[in-house]
């Protein structure tokens, strides 16, 4: 089955200390994104990956890192939680970087809810 | 910059009323459109999407929207909606910034349908 595979769903840690949320897609897409999700901000952009080794920020990549080794993996790293990343956070995929006009959509990971206290 | 609005974050409706919600978008270049729903507790779902070609789109679960260029809208309709369409209803725009694709939500619009 194609989807977007997010670990852990749920996640409670402390401040200062360096988590990993992972995401892998089985589809071979080019196209890898997270996204953390805030009420009444709706989803905003944290980092995307346009293909392997190739990253670069979203909208809000303050306090996050990630990597893209292989094409299937993009993890998101919080070197150090504080609680303002307390959040709902997704991964995406999609087979095109820089395409429109297509018809292609992005395939979103079950979600990883965060709390840092 | 790049934005999408969606005009309401709040939509209470009873059973069997229509639903628009809104969603306006600024974006100079060529987009693809979508509107997404999240069911409580769960993850998005694809609605429907708009790509090219008629610009009336038919999604799954009765959901339509309709794509108007000169007003950079794509608002979501249903005729008559039902309880089990209670959810969060997401437009995002995906359009190319420096040559890759960009999604960019709006801020998302809860809808509450009572029996």
């Amino acid at each position: 089955e194609a989807q977007v595979t997010q670990n852990p769903r749920y996640l409670i840690t402390v401040t200062g200390k360096k988590l990993t949320v992972t995401c892998s897609q089985n589809m071979n897409h080019e196209y890898m994104s997270w996204y953390r999700q805030d009420p009444g901000l709706g989803l905003r952009q944290i980092y995307y990956s346009m293909n392997v080794e190739v990253t670069d920020k979203g909208d809000v990549p303050e306090g996050y890192k990630v990597s893209r080794k292989e094409k299937r993996n993009f993890p998101l790293i919080l070197e150090s939680p504080s609680p303002n990343q307390t959040s709902l956070y997704f991964c995406a995929s999609s087979l095109f970087a820089g395409k429109v006009g297509s018809d292609y959509g992005y395939t979103f990971g079950s979600g990883t809810r965060l709390t840092v206290v | 910059a790049q934005s999408v609005s969606q005009h309401n974050h709040h939509v209470i409706l009873s059973e069997a009323a229509s639903l628009e919600l809104g969603c306006n978008y600024s974006y100079g270049g060529t987009v693809n459109l979508f509107w997404y729903v999240q069911y409580p507790g769960q993850h998005l779902q694809l609605l429907l999407k708009y790509f090219s070609g008629d610009p009336l789109v038919k999604g799954i679960k009765g959901f339509e929207a309709e794509f108007i260029k000169s007003k950079f809208s794509f608002n979501l309709r249903k005729p008559s909606v039902q309880w089990s369409d209670t959810a969060e209803y997401f437009c995002a725009v995906n359009g190319v910034k420096g040559g890759y694709n960009k999604l960019i939500f709006g801020a998302g619009t809860r809808l509450a349908v009572h029996p």
